[in-house]
């Protein structure tokens, strides 16, 4: 059965540094391109960042360009993001999602998403 | 970059066929392939239609998918309406850099 189960979330304040992890198991991470979405409170999906399966390309929203890193450790079936100079405007529930096919970077959006993880920015 | 834009919310009674337009602001909505997400109150989302009009296994084929160049906008149709169905739904293309862009979601009221 294929999860994605995230995790590192909570409460930081505005300038902070957190990192999320995502644990993948029932499938085989390396072949697949991953991504992060976000949803702030009692608002829509956004997408964050996307990796490819040997972590060599990478791709960011703007808004978070220059802050936010996303890496994976396929040895350990493991996606990570990496945030940095958190403000305000960052809170919002990070789900990780599974490109729908494996081997290539596929617009066919997402097959699997992790139950998300809340991180929360405020003094 | 183009937008997605959906209506806020849409309202039907149990049994009846809701249909819910996704439209691209630039670009032609043939020129990527469209999603659709259903997410329930706190949970995650969960693929309903992927690549325009294709259901995941699982999904009942209540729900189908299709696109319209003429007025360039996707859309998601529930047929036989069931009160588990009343979720939020977000379509989500991609952009000429192969990023997603979703949606602003439509909360569906099945009443």
């Amino acid at each position: 059965e294929v999860q994605l189960v995230e995790s590192g979330g909570g409460l930081v304040q505005p300038g902070g540094s957190l990192r999320l992890s995502c644990a993948a198991s029932g499938f085989t991470l390396s072949i697949y391109w991953m991504t992060w979405v976000r949803q702030a409170p009692g608002k829509g999906l956004e997408w964050v960042a996307n990796i490819k399966q040997d972590g060599s390309e990478k791709y960011y929203v703007d808004s978070v360009k220059g802050r936010f890193t996303i890496s994976r450790d396929n040895a350990k079936n493991s996606l990570h993001l990496q945030m940095n100079s958190l403000r305000a405007e960052d809170t919002a529930v990070y789900y990780c999602a599974r490109d729908f096919y494996p081997y290539y970077s596929s617009s066919s959006g997402y097959d699997y998403w992790g139950q998300g993880t809340l991180v929360s920015v405020s003094s | 970059n183009f937008m997605l834009t959906q209506p806020h919310s849409v309202s039907e009674s149990p049994g009846k066929t809701v249909t819910i337009p996704c439209t691209r602001s630039s670009g032609s909505i043939a020129s990527n392939y469209v999603q659709w997400y259903q997410q329930r109150p706190g949970s995650a989302p969960s693929t309903v239609i992927y690549e325009d009009n294709q259901r995941p296994s699982g999904v009942p084929d209540r729900f189908s998918g299709s696109i319209d160049r003429s007025s360039n906008s996707a859309s998601l149709t529930i047929s036989g309406l069931k009160t588990e169905d009343e979720a939020d739904y977000y379509c989500q293309s991609y952009d000429n850099s192969n990023h997603a862009v979703f949606g602003g979601g439509t909360q569906l009221t099945v009443l």
